[in-house]
């Protein structure tokens, strides 16, 4: 079955610190992996996405890494801010075809002062 | 936002009602989605449209049905809405995102309440 789990949960952070969240994935075959950025009460926005001969990729402070030998992501925050506060979702697109994409639950993110 | 809209963005309704669900598009795209999120689950695909009158079912569609009688509009009807179709519904349509890769945008989102 195809899956998608990140880790951790939750997490809360000091602004101006960094922090990596992480993401497994089991589905087969891969085509894609994104990170999506949800602010409450709004839409995914899609903030990277990598092919299988990425190995990291940045959209300002955000970067995302992936390996896919070992099926796992990362997304790096530098330097955070409040307005980081927010889920971040991995995506990844595979498993049969078509436009077909399989969502991580998501990772809750807190910056405080 | 990529041009979507929903509508509505609230509503509350009893169980047993049919309730239908707008999605809008202004830029003719030919993929459009409806997804449902909940909490401790990832987006889950209830249906999918890839053209005019051309629907397909997704991995949770019971309970669901759609309609996409326009390119701009899919419409997403609840037959008879039950407690567990208490959810937050978006639409999605995909567009190449310019590196030649085909990516998804989320509308707002609709909050439905089934009590």
């Amino acid at each position: 079955k195809n899956q998608v789990e990140q880790s951790p949960q939750s997490l809360i952070i000091l602004e101006g610190k960094n922090c990596t969240l992480q993401c497994n994935y089991t589905v087969s075959p891969f085509s894609n992996l994104r990170w999506y950025k949800q602010d409450t009460g709004r839409g995914p926005v899609s903030l990277t996405i990598m092919t299988f001969s990425e190995n990291t990729k940045s959209n300002g402070r955000y970067t995302a890494t992936l390996d896919a030998d070992t099926k796992q992501s990362s997304l790096h925050i530098t330097a955070s801010q409040l307005s980081d506060s927010a889920s971040y979702i991995c995506v990844v697109r595979g498993g049969g075809g078509g436009n077909k994409l399989t969502f991580g639950t998501g990772t809750q993110l807190k910056v405080e002062l | 936002d990529a041009g979507i809209t929903q509508s509505p963005r609230h509503k509350v309704t009893e169980t047993g009602t049919p309730v239908t669900l707008r999605c809008h598009q202004t830029e003719n795209h030919r993929y459009m989605y409806w997804y449902r999120q909940d909490p401790g689950h990832g987006l889950r695909l209830i249906h999918y449209s890839y053209g005019v009158k051309d629907t397909d079912k997704g991995e949770v569609s019971d309970g669901y049905s759609v309609s996409r009688s326009k390119t701009e509009d899919f419409l997403l009807t609840l037959e008879s809405a039950t407690s567990s179709q208490t959810s937050v519904y978006f639409c999605a349509i995909s567009a190449n995102s310019g590196a030649g890769v085909n990516e998804q945008f989320f509308g707002p989102g609709t909050r439905l309440t089934v009590l």
